[in-house]
């Protein structure tokens, strides 16, 4: 399986953007690139996901190098309530055995200021 | 939609106990997966299943069962509990492998003791 690199951790202050960095140097031409976050005490909820044009949703961007091997997630204005912990996942789409796993690294606990 | 429903939330086995931890989704996904989530750590992926009847091992699938009978529900069974087993135990389903999101449990904290 592909890997993703990761900061451990992270800071911000509200309403400023935060820039998440992932590298993912493995990648496969087949892989796509999910972001995932954890709030505390919760099961992890689906942010953004890309192949190899940058995308964007009302949650945040999703900014992917011309070469795929890295990426990065972009919170526009951070809210208290976007401290949680940030997984960068290839999603491996190859046939036999794949089936779609999301293999979930240690992720960038992400902690915003007031 | 209810999404994905895991039950029970909270429960404590003792050692050589055994339980199922129930997961039900309401959105037709034939994409179902079981993680665990030790403290401080990521999630494993334990088994996951492409549809009802099809079933295959994850990263650490040792000391649990699944069945795929249909396509809502796909149960993970502990066969006598250990205390290695005590973690946050997360179900997840997508509708596809690849391009949709994959939707998760809120998570059943178990503790072996």
């Amino acid at each position: 399986d592909a890997k993703t690199t990761q900061p451990n951790s992270m800071e911000s202050n509200e309403e400023e953007p935060v820039h998440l960095p992932c590298n993912h140097s493995t990648i496969s031409g087949t892989d796509y690139i999910h972001w995932y976050r954890q709030l505390p005490s919760q099961g992890p909820e689906y942010v953004i996901h890309g192949l190899t044009s940058n995308v964007n949703n009302r949650m945040a961007s999703l900014a992917i190098a011309e070469d795929r091997k890295s990426s990065t997630l972009i919170l526009h204005r951070a809210t208290l309530r976007d401290a949680a912990v940030y997984y960068c996942i290839l999603r491996d789409v190859g046939g036999g055995t794949s089936y779609g796993k999301l293999t979930f690294g240690q992720g960038t606990i992400l902690t915003v200021h007031p | 939609n209810a999404g994905v429903t895991q039950t029970p939330k909270f429960r404590i086995l003792k050692i050589g106990q055994s339980m199922t931890l129930q997961c039900t989704q309401d959105m037709n996904h034939n994409y179902m997966y079981w993680y665990r989530q030790d403290p401080g750590m990521g999630l494993k992926l334990i088994y996951y299943s492409v549809g009802a009847g099809i079933t295959d091992k994850g990263e650490v699938p040792n000391g649990y069962n699944v069945s795929r009978s249909t396509t809502e529900d796909f149960p993970l069974r502990l066969e006598l509990a250990a205390p290695s087993q005590t973690s946050v135990y997360f179900c997840a389903s997508s509708y596809d492998r690849v391009s949709t999101e994959a939707f998760f449990g809120q998570g059943t904290r178990l503790t072996v003791v």
